[in-house]
């Protein structure tokens, strides 16, 4: 079965600083791969996704995630946080041969000046 | 760019009554879905739906849950008698393809906060 754990509940970063959320997924074959990102009281937005395409992926608002099989890991990065970054992150998987999405526990990023 | 649309944002009801939840999907997609995310947890699965009918429900998803998509562009979430524990933000999405590994990317509401009193 497919899962994802996301290793960081909370990351704080400094405004211009990079910003790195670590995502481990677990899957029996080649997974499709997403980060979503959840503004306060907004709904879910696509930032990237991964489906066996290049192994890095760049995504909205400078964000990129790199696949990495070898270590069974999507983290994903951006150069230099701005405060509007500040928001709740998930790591999805895709379920197998289903359309069925399973979320992380999420990585709530704080960005400070 | 188009967006699914979730009404209400926010509902609070009584325990025991029903509540139907609604949403408009992307207009040519064709699967649609229900997560929900308990304050503080996970966001949740709970159904998929294509070509008018289930296609695949968790556990969570049981006698007091059903979906319809009543008139070819709206797709609703019935919850029958609701229960405190029920209290969550409710998201539809949508997607208008299903192939497996190509995983397609979903198109998610902006949720709909039911508060269950």
């Amino acid at each position: 079965a497919q899962s994802v754990t996301q290793l960081d509940s909370h990351v704080s970063v400094s405004e211009g600083t990079p910003v790195l959320l670590r995502c481990n997924y677990s899957s029996s074959y080649s997974p499709s791969l997403f980060w979503y990102v959840q503004h306060p009281n907004k709904g879910l937005q696509l930032l990237l996704k991964y489906t066996s395409a290049a192994t890095l992926v760049k995504g909205i608002n400078g964000f990129e995630a790199e696949f990495k099989k070898s270590e069974t890991s999507f983290h994903l990065t951006k150069p230099s946080a701005h405060m509007s970054d500040a928001a709740e992150y998930f790591c999805v998987v895709k379920s197998g041969g289903y359309n069925k999405l399973i979320f992380g526990a999420g990585t709530r990023l704080a960005v400070h000046p | 760019e188009p967006e699914v649309t979730q009404t209400p944002s926010h509902q609070v009801t009584q325990m025991g009554q029903e509540v139907i939840l609604r949403c408009v999907p992307i207009s040519n997609h064709l699967y649609f879905y229900w997560y929900r995310q308990i304050l503080g947890q996970k966001v949740e699965f709970l159904v998929s739906f294509y070509n008018n009918e289930i296609s695949e429900k968790s556990e969570i998803f049981d006698d007091q849950f059903s979906v319809e998509r009543p008139d070819g562009s709206n797709f609703t979430l019935k919850i029958r008698s609701t229960k405190l524990e029920d209290s969550a933000m409710y998201f539809c999405a949508s997607s208008d393809n299903f192939l497996g590994r190509q995983g397609y990317g979903y198109t998610f509401g902006s949720g709909t906060r039911l508060t269950v009193v």
